[in-house]
């Protein structure tokens, strides 16, 4: 079964500080791509950062960074000097090639809160 | 600005009732997604669309319908068989049909509730 486990639910971080949030993933496909997505207070979903399994370097986008560790199907996600707008929720999802036309399986989700 | 559109932003349903939830895209996407979000859950997918005319029931399809006449447009409707249908729905667009590369772009949302 492809499945996405968050197992954090709340996470407390300092600002300037840098903070991980944990991902792990199950699935038997080769091919797939894993994203993460920040929401806000207010509901859209953001998209922040994408790694494809065939990738062998980290993705990074300016303050994100993806730790992808392949053996131990984790795609952890990593924030550099948190912001006070970084409070919201952020959630782990798998796009599997070939998968009720590359659907979205998402994780419970993690909600970060940034403090002053 | 390209963008996906989704309105109403809130919407009250009264029982016995049909409402449909708009969502429309000028990103010349192929792919069209509704999903539904429980409070303090993932995302889960209703139906999906990959091209003008089809679509695909997903993993909770009991109770809503969809059409996709257009390229453009991809509404959701929430019937009455839906027993549960308070929830935040969300509809995404992606350029390409499966590929796992490219990410879902996402509307603001709209918050049902019944009355």
């Amino acid at each position: 079964a492809q499945k996405i486990t968050q197992t954090q639910p709340g996470m407390f971080v300092q600002e300037k500080e840098a903070v991980t949030l944990d991902c792990t993933y199950d699935t038997s496909d080769q091919s797939y791509g894993l994203f993460w997505y920040k929401q806000p207070s207010s509901g859209e979903m953001i998209f922040l950062i994408y790694q494809g399994s065939y990738d062998e370097q980290n993705a990074t986008e300016g303050r994100y960074s993806l730790n992808f560790q392949k053996a131990r199907k984790s795609a952890n996600l990593v924030i550099s000097a948190s912001q006070l707008g970084d409070s919201a929720m952020y959630f782990c999802a798998m796009r599997v090639l070939g998968n009720q036309g590359g659907k979205l399986i998402f994780g419970q989700g993690t909600e970060l809160s940034v403090k002053p | 600005d390209g963008g996906i559109t989704q309105s109403p932003k809130y919407l009250f349903r009264k029982e016995g009732q049909n409402v449909t939830l708009s969502c429309e895209q000028n990103l010349n996407h192929d792919a069209m997604y509704w999903y539904r979000q429980d409070p303090g859950q993932g995302l889960r997918l209703i139906y999906y669309s990959q091209i003008v005319n089809d679509f695909q029931k997903g993993d909770i399809a009991e109770g809503y319908s969809v059409s996709r006449e257009k390229k453009e447009s991809f509404p959701l409707t929430v019937t009455s068989a839906q027993k549960n249908p308070t929830a935040f729905y969300l509809c995404a667009s992606s350029p390409e049909k499966e590929g796992p590369g490219q990410p879902q772009h996402f509307g603001d949302g709209t918050r049902l509730s019944i009355l």
